[in-house]
């Protein structure tokens, strides 16, 4: 079964450079959220969209911004990298809300690493 | 704002031995999530209880809710190698009180069971 794809799966940039990744659902979903993992922490809320617009936002700093296409992949877009925002970025995808009665299906993550 | 605590931090067992893993939470929550991840890897769905439950197995895994507590336990039974994880419990407040759906994980524990 096709699951949450991301890309890439590494990613090395420079302090104040930026950076995008991408976030492909399950065939389908139209939900997608976006957490971060910082080293031996866990998963924080970022961000999510439904049906190509903005649902909630967490705690995304203002230097990152995402969206959601007419495809339902969503990226998420971010600036002037800090040190700090290494980490590991998951996505995760649900049709509606039923990740609120079945669980949601997370991709793989993007390990970024900003030095 | 952390929601899920979970406790221990750190368990190490024999194979073959149960492990037990408690979580607390602080808000209302719609329903509560167990997730696995291997060391640096993506985050799997094991088990989702509601609110409205309280107790509910799946091969394996037993999970436990009490909602006058607010907390939430997760058994594995006759523990494998392959078990060697670490483990999230996750809330989802649902739509209730301005939140949307989204999860709150908990600080995890890290699983190790010894062959």
């Amino acid at each position: 079964a096709a699951g949450v794809i991301q890309s890439p799966r590494h990613l090395i940039k420079e302090k104040r450079e930026t950076a995008t990744l991408k976030c492909y659902p399950i065939p389908r979903h139209d939900t997608v959220y976006w957490y971060q993992q910082g080293p031996g922490q866990d998963p924080q809320f970022l961000i999510s969209f439904y049906e190509k617009m903005q649902s909630d936002k967490g705690s995304i700093p203002d230097r990152f911004s995402a969206q959601q296409f007419s495809d339902y992949h969503s990226e998420l877009n971010m600036s002037s990298l800090e040190l700090g925002d290494s980490a590991l970025y998951f996505c995760a995808s649900s049709l509606g809300v039923a990740g609120a009665n079945y669980g949601y299906t997370f991709g793989s993550g993007t390990r970024l690493t900003v030095v | 704002s952390q929601q899920g605590e979970e406790d221990p931090q750190a368990l190490s067992i024999q194979e073959g031995e149960n492990a037990t893993m408690n979580c607390s939470y602080k808000t209302s929550i719609n329903n509560l999530q167990w997730y696995r991840q291997n060391s640096g890897r993506g985050l799997v769905h094991l088990i989702l209880i509601r609110s409205n439950e309280r107790e509910k197995h799946s091969g394996r895994l037993r999970v436990t809710l009490d909602t006058s507590k607010k907390s939430s336990s997760l058994l594995i039974t006759a523990s494998r190698a392959a078990d060697t994880a670490s483990y999230f419990c996750a809330t989802d407040a649902g739509n209730s009180g301005g939140s949307n759906y989204k999860l709150t994980f908990g600080k995890g524990t890290l699983l190790t069971v010894n062959p």
